[in-house]
């Protein structure tokens, strides 16, 4: 069964500092890996969508990579703004649906 | 078209009662899904569409559930005789096969 594991649950930076988020799976048999941003309250923001053939993909400050060999995938984020303060959830797709950690919870101050 | 829409956006109801949601994808994507979160978890897959046919449905999809996605566009998700464990985030996607899911903004239930 694939399980999809988020750490740190919850981190805190100060503005500009540059971060990095982790997400492991527990089955590397993936058809791609989605990174999304939910804000309290709210749906989930689709960041960025990296197909199993991709090694990273980038979107502005973001930057996505995938290792399926070891199940990893890191969310690097550059020059972070108080804007950023979400909570960033990982998710697999392995057979029809999307299977999703339970995220990591981001706060910058400024 | 702006994206995913979900219909309403928050309902409280009494333990007991019906409630329907209502979800309208983005117009071109053939596949539309269902997801349900709760407090501090993230979404977990409740059933698939392909076009008008209801292909997958999750275990979390007990028979008070129901869901229909008539002529392949709109979707309207049910839930009978509402429980307090039915209080959760209800959450639409759609996509194009192979393609990048994008998701509603969800209908924030509470049973009282």
């Amino acid at each position: 069964k694939q399980e999809v594991t988020q750490i740190p649950a919850a981190l805190s930076v100060p503005e500009g500092e540059n971060l990095v988020l982790n997400c492991s799976f527990t089955d590397s048999a993936i058809y791609n890996l989605q990174w999304f941003r939910q804000d309290p309250g709210k749906g989930l923001t689709s960041l960025l969508l990296i197909q199993s053939s991709q090694r990273e993909q980038t979107s502005g400050r973001l930057n996505a990579s995938l290792d399926k060999s070891s199940g990893r995938s890191t969310l690097y984020i550059a020059a972070s703004q108080p804007g950023d303060s979400a909570t960033y959830l990982c998710a697999v797709k392995a057979g029809t649906a999307l299977i999703f950690g339970k995220g990591t919870t981001l706060s910058v101050s400024s | 078209d702006t994206g995913v829409s979900q219909d309403p956006r928050h309902k409280i109801t009494k333990r007991g009662q019906n409630v329907t949601f209502r979800c309208d994808p983005i117009s071109e994507h053939n596949r539309l899904y269902w997801y349900r979160q709760t407090l501090g978890q993230g979404p977990e897959f409740l059933t698939y569409f392909q076009n008008e046919a209801q292909l997958e449905k999750s275990r979390l999809l007990s028979d008070r559930f129901s869901a229909e996605r008539p002529k392949g566009s709109f979707s309207t998700l049910e839930i009978q005789r509402t429980e307090q464990g039915d209080s959760a985030m209800y959450l639409c996607a759609s996509s194009i096969t192979g393609a990048e899911a994008f998701f509603g903004q969800g209908t924030r239930l509470t049973v009282v």
